[in-house]
């Protein structure tokens, strides 16, 4: 099976532009959640979807919000993008959500200049 | 909400000795505890869990302990090798839904 797929690996933005970024799950899998990294903050949950619906939402502003397809891949959007977004953003998926295995994509690295 | 308190946040072991990573939670409707291993520029990937249900669990030299009454669970790797240097994230999550709350995490170097 294929891994969990994001794109792209890398973003260079400036500030105020908005940003969309993709996962496709591992095939099978219904749930996918997102999560901002950095150095100082470390994984900050950001929301989970399961079957196209926004099951959990972590403390993130509104800019920060995604979607579901019915083939389970999902999409993050962030607009308005300020300094302090620039970060390595994971989504992970795992076959049903809930307390189990989460398999991680390779991040997308986004930098807000 | 659920908070993840992470110790030590450096931790630097001679090859073949043990390291200690220790974790406390604050909710104690949490019931899962993974351990997740990211090394430099790779993708976290778990390396063990553990259930409320269960004390301990051990896979190879890689165990898990928790203490569901204190609030807190351990990584213990014995016989450090390399390719263990990596940095390593606690986290705490309940059945439903996929809320993951994870620790600041532990930046592992085993020394040859």
């Amino acid at each position: 099976k294929a891994g969990v797929t994001q794109t792209p690996r890398y973003l260079i933005k400036t500030r105020g532009q908005q940003v969309t970024l993709s996962c496709s799950p591992i095939s099978g899998h219904r749930s996918v959640s997102w999560y901002q990294q950095t150095p100082g903050q470390g994984l900050q949950f950001l929301f989970e979807y399961f079957s196209e619906t926004q099951r959990n939402k972590g403390n993130f502003p509104g800019r920060f919000s995604g979607r579901q397809f019915s083939n389970s891949r999902s999409e993050m959007n962030v607009s308005t993008l300020e300094l302090g977004d620039s970060a390595l953003y994971l989504c992970a998926s795992s076959q049903s959500g809930g307390a189990e295995k989460l398999f991680f994509g390779s991040g997308t690295q986004l930098s807000v200049l | 909400g659920e908070n993840v308190e992470q110790h030590p946040s450096t931790l630097s072991v001679q090859e073949g000795d043990s390291a200690v990573i220790k974790c406390t939670y604050s909710d104690s409707a949490s019931n899962y505890f993974p351990w997740y291993k990211q090394e430099l520029g790779k993708r976290p990937q778990l390396i063990i869990d553990i259930r409320s249900n269960v004390g301990e669990k051990k896979d190879q030299r890689i165990a898990v302990t928790l203490n569901k009454t204190a609030k807190h669970f351990s990584l213990h790797i014995t016989e450090t090798q390399p390719e263990d240097s990596a940095v390593y994230f606690c986290a705490a999550s309940m059945d439903y839904g996929q809320n993951f709350v994870f620790g600041p995490g532990t930046r592992l170097s085993v020394l040859p």
